[in-house]
């Protein structure tokens, strides 16, 4: 038990649907982090918050938009995805986002674009 | 631009010793960091190396070199359970992990 979790698990969606992913951290850390892990690709972050506030967005689509209402918790809105997107979607906090702290990472969101 | 290598996998032996390299170029440097991931898992943290030399926590050891750019996580006495993908990420001066694709360990009896 890592203090991140993830839902759903995993999540099979339709280029037409919209869903969303959640992550909640029980760590009292002030950043998280989205990444992208694609098989046999590097990690790909995607966005920060530090402090409630988006401080990254690494030229990421638009049909991805991230919420963050507190530092507790962090939402991945998805909508008309395309297939290329399928992958494993990670969430991670840790202490400061401006700090070498350790990211704690949650167990993912296998997510399937039919 | 901002690189990490990693050999992609390595076959290893129960009960013996595999030395996992690392190679990073990045703007700056903050620190490295390894990651241990089974498959279907999480990330989870290893170790963190921001000096030169080497770094021991049990059966696992981390060495650093800033001037080669160069990093390799040592794994001693290997067990079953050490099977996974081990990632190597280097932080920049913006305080963001440059990622390695990972090495998957195969160990065998």
């Amino acid at each position: 038990e890592t203090g991140v979790t993830q839902t759903p698990r995993h999540l099979v969606m339709g280029m037409t649907n919209k869903k969303s992913l959640k992550c909640e951290q029980h760590l009292g850390h002030n950043a998280m982090y989205w990444y992208k892990q694609s098989a046999k690709k590097p990690l790909e972050l995607m966005f920060v918050y530090n402090f409630k506030e988006q401080t990254e967005n690494n030229s990421v689509p638009s049909r991805f938009s991230p919420e963050c209402p507190n530092s507790s918790h962090l939402f991945l809105h998805l909508h008309t995805l395309q297939p290329e997107d399928s992958a494993l979607y990670l969430c991670a906090s840790s202490q400061d986002g401006q700090a070498t702290d350790t990211q704690y990472f949650g167990p993912g969101t296998r997510l399937t674009v039919l | 631009g901002q690189n990490i290598d990693q050999p992609t996998e390595m076959t290893a032996t129960e009960g013996a010793i595999v030395q996992i390299n690392c190679t990073y170029q990045t703007s700056g440097f903050n620190g490295l960091f390894w990651y241990q991931q089974h498959a279907g898992e999480a990330p989870t943290f290893l170790s963190y190396n921001v000096l030169d030399g080497l770094e021991e926590k049990g059966r696992f050891s981390s060495f650093l070199s800033r001037s080669k750019g160069y990093s390799y996580l040592l794994l001693k006495e290997l067990q079953m359970k050490d099977s996974a993908s081990y990632l190597c990420a280097a932080m920049d001066s913006n305080y963001q992990l440059i990622w390695g694709a990972g090495t998957k360990l195969i160990i065998k009896p």
